[in-house]
């Protein structure tokens, strides 16, 4: 079936790091692939997606590339800030006809210290 | 602009005890979606309506109901709750069955004693 694995949490970084988190995905179908992101007390919200492979999604700074070769889709930022810290979640589609059922990751806490 | 609003946002129930929670769209989306979010293990599909008078059952569906009242209400009830569904609770909406962009709310935190 279809699943996502995030790298294990949380990540806590120091203002203007670099951040990178890993998310694989399961290879069946042509899914898209998704970041999340989940701000304390709110509901999840799309940060940047890609629909095939090569794409690079792109948003607030955060990139994260469609890598089909090795079923990737690794979200990296080059200097963060402390309004950044939330709870980061990879997705992917089903693939095909989705009736938009994501299958989620399990989610990456990120705290940035100034 | 409320996009997806969901009440109550905290609950404590007793083993056993029923209730429901409501979840509301004011972005005249055809779909809905309840999830549930568990500690490690990401978001999982309960239950979902691609669109007005249409549910189907998603991941994990055992010990809920939904009713899509309307095209802007989708209700997910527990008939007798038990501890196992201890979690957070969210309801989300998208323009189309296989729109892939979710507008998610903000939760529902539910403890089952």
């Amino acid at each position: 079936g279809n699943s996502v694995t995030q790298m294990e949490g949380p990540v806590t970084l120091s203002e203007e790091a670099f951040l990178t988190i890993n998310c694989t995905y399961t290879a069946t179908g042509y899914p898209s692939l998704f970041w999340y992101v989940q701000y304390p007390g709110e509901g999840l919200q799309l940060l940047l997606k890609a629909t095939k492979a090569d794409d690079k999604g792109s948003n607030k700074g955060f990139e994260a590339t469609y890598r089909k070769e090795t079923t990737s889709f690794h979200l990296e930022k080059g200097s963060v800030q402390v309004s950044d810290s939330a709870v980061y979640f990879c997705a992917r589609s089903s693939g095909g006809t989705s009736y938009g059922k994501l299958t989620f990751g399990q989610g990456t806490i990120l705290t940035v210290h100034p | 602009n409320a996009g997806v609003t969901q009440t109550p946002k905290f609950q404590v129930l007793k083993t056993g005890q029923s209730m429901t929670l409501q979840c509301a769209q004011d972005m005249n989306h055809n779909s809905m979606y309840w999830y549930r979010q568990d500690p490690g293990m990401g978001l999982r599909l309960i239950y979902y309506s691609a669109s007005e008078g249409t549910t189907d059952k998603g991941e994990v569906p055992n010990g809920y109901n939904v009713s899509r009242l309307n095209k802007r209400e989708f209700s997910l009830r527990l008939e007798s709750a038990a501890p196992s569904q201890t979690s957070v609770y969210f309801c989300a909406s998208s323009v189309r069955p296989d729109e892939e962009k979710l507008f998610f709310g903000s939760g529902t935190q539910l403890s089952v004693l």
